[in-house]
């Protein structure tokens, strides 16, 4: 146990649906971040907020859209996926601005991840 | 952007030593992570390296050089249950945070 949740654990979904994943962290931190993991391919970030902000979208197509309501929770909607969405979705949570300012390790602690299949 | 680059694949024999390389470019450059992420399951901090040399910790030890933008992973007396990937990323502070880039992850199987 990471400290990191994520529901569901395993989603299958056509095309024209549409879902959210749910990512929850009880450590406190203040940055979240979705990852995208591809068969063989590095881990690709997605997004990033740093205390409810978002901080980064990685050029990511607009069918997926975050959403932090809080430090605590993040998440992920999905709306007309494509096949070549299909990966395993990673959340990952950190300690944030200030401890990376005070040059702090500030490792990132993942969640176990939602494999997604679009049909 | 910055590039991570690694092995994609090594076998090993229990008992033996294995060591995972990694190469990245300097510019900009923070530390180095490793993680470990067995096949379904989360990845894992294995270390963290900010200064040049060898850290070690129990089986396990990381080695960096600032300078030359490489570091390994050293994995002793290798055991069944090392069989998964390991991933380095590099750290480079971006927009107020400590961004992560990872490599591809290294598959390692260990053999009786």
């Amino acid at each position: 146990e990471t400290g990191v949740t994520q529901t569901p654990r395993h989603l299958v979904m056509g095309m024209t649906n549409k879902k959210s994943l749910k990512c929850e962290q009880h450590l406190g931190h203040n940055a979240m971040y979705w990852y995208k993991q591809s068969a063989k391919k590095p881990l690709e970030l997605m997004f990033v907020y740093n205390f409810k902000e978002q901080t980064e979208n990685n050029s990511v197509p607009s069918r997926f859209s975050p959403e932090c309501p809080n430090s605590s929770h993040l998440f992920l909607h999905l709306h007309t996926l494509q096949p070549e969405d299909s990966a395993l979705y990673l959340c990952a949570s950190s300690q944030g601005k200030n401890r990376a300012l005070a040059g702090g390790r500030n490792e990132q602690f993942f969640g176990p991840g939602t494999r997604l299949t679009v049909l | 952007g910055q590039n991570i680059d690694q092995p994609t694949e090594m076998t090993a024999t229990e008992g033996a030593i294995v060591q995972i390389n990694c190469t990245y470019q300097t510019s900009g450059f923070n530390g180095l992570f490793w993680y470990q992420q067995h096949a379904g399951e989360a990845p894992t901090f294995l270390s963290y390296n900010v200064l040049d040399g060898l850290e070690e910790k129990g089986r396990f030890s990381s080695f960096l050089s600032r300078s030359k933008g490489y570091s390994y992973l050293l994995l002793k007396e290798l055991q069944m249950k090392d069989s998964a990937s390991y991933l380095c990323a590099g750290s480079w502070f971006s927009g107020g945070y400590n961004k992560l880039i990872f490599g591809a992850g290294t598959r390692l199987a260990v053999h009786p």
